[in-house]
């Protein structure tokens, strides 16, 4: 079955401890991109990634990184994790630009 | 479930009617269109797309409709059923361009 993975599904964590979602796709697609989504506000874009090594960053980067060493997976981490970044995170993937077809199931991230 | 929207716009429909969900976009140059279905404790689950050069496209039980002119995307479902009940939004893209602008969302009802 087509899918993208994200672990965990819930998260509390506390401010400064670093984090990492693991997002993993099984469907060879190129492109690769998080998103967080906030009560009022629309999916934003936090990185996107075009390929394996080739990374760029979204709308909303800041305290977010991310790596793409491999096809299938594309973690998002954030090394020192503030209450601002308390939010529902979702991994998308595409096998051509921008057609976002192919969501994983959400993260909720809570930092106290 | 998730709440990603505590205060979106509700639409509630007899279940066998026909629903129209409504989004305005931003971007008069955004040429690509998408729509999405979210489900309570679910990712977005693309359901249809649509090109600036298209007025209408169909797919089974819904049809999108865009108005360039006053830049209005519609999504209409037709023979709404329970499973329909879901949080819809819109997403506009301009072509060549990596970014995204997704919309906050409707709250589909669908009432037995």
């Amino acid at each position: 079955e087509a899918q993208v993975t994200q672990n965990p599904r819930y998260l509390i964590t506390v401010t400064g401890k670093k984090l990492t979602v693991t997002c993993s796709q099984n469907m060879n697609h190129e492109y690769m991109s998080w998103y967080r989504q906030d009560p009022g506000l629309g999916l934003r874009q936090i990185y996107y990634s075009m390929n394996v090594e080739v990374t760029d960053k979204g709308d909303v980067p800041e305290g977010y990184k991310v790596s793409r060493k491999e096809k299938r997976n594309f973690p998002l981490i954030l090394e020192s994790p503030s209450p601002n970044q308390t939010s529902l995170y979702f991994c998308a993937s595409s096998l051509r630009q921008g057609k976002w077809a192919f969501f994983g199931q959400g993260t909720r991230l809570t930092v106290v | 479930g998730e709440s990603v929207g505590l205060h979106l716009p509700t639409l509630s429909v007899q279940e066998g009617d026909n629903s129209i969900i409504n989004c305005a976009y931003s971007n008069s140059a955004s040429d690509y269109f998408i729509w999405y279905k979210q489900e309570s404790g679910k990712g977005p689950q693309f359901i249809i797309d649509i090109r600036s050069n298209m007025d209408k496209r169909q797919g089974q039980r819904v049809t999108v409709l865009l108005n360039k002119t006053v830049k209005h995307l519609s999504l209409q479902i037709a023979a709404t059923q329970p499973g329909d009940s879901a949080v819809y939004f819109c997403a506009e893209n301009m072509e060549g361009t990596y970014k995204y602008i997704f919309g906050t969302g409707t709250r589909l009802k669908v009432l037995a």
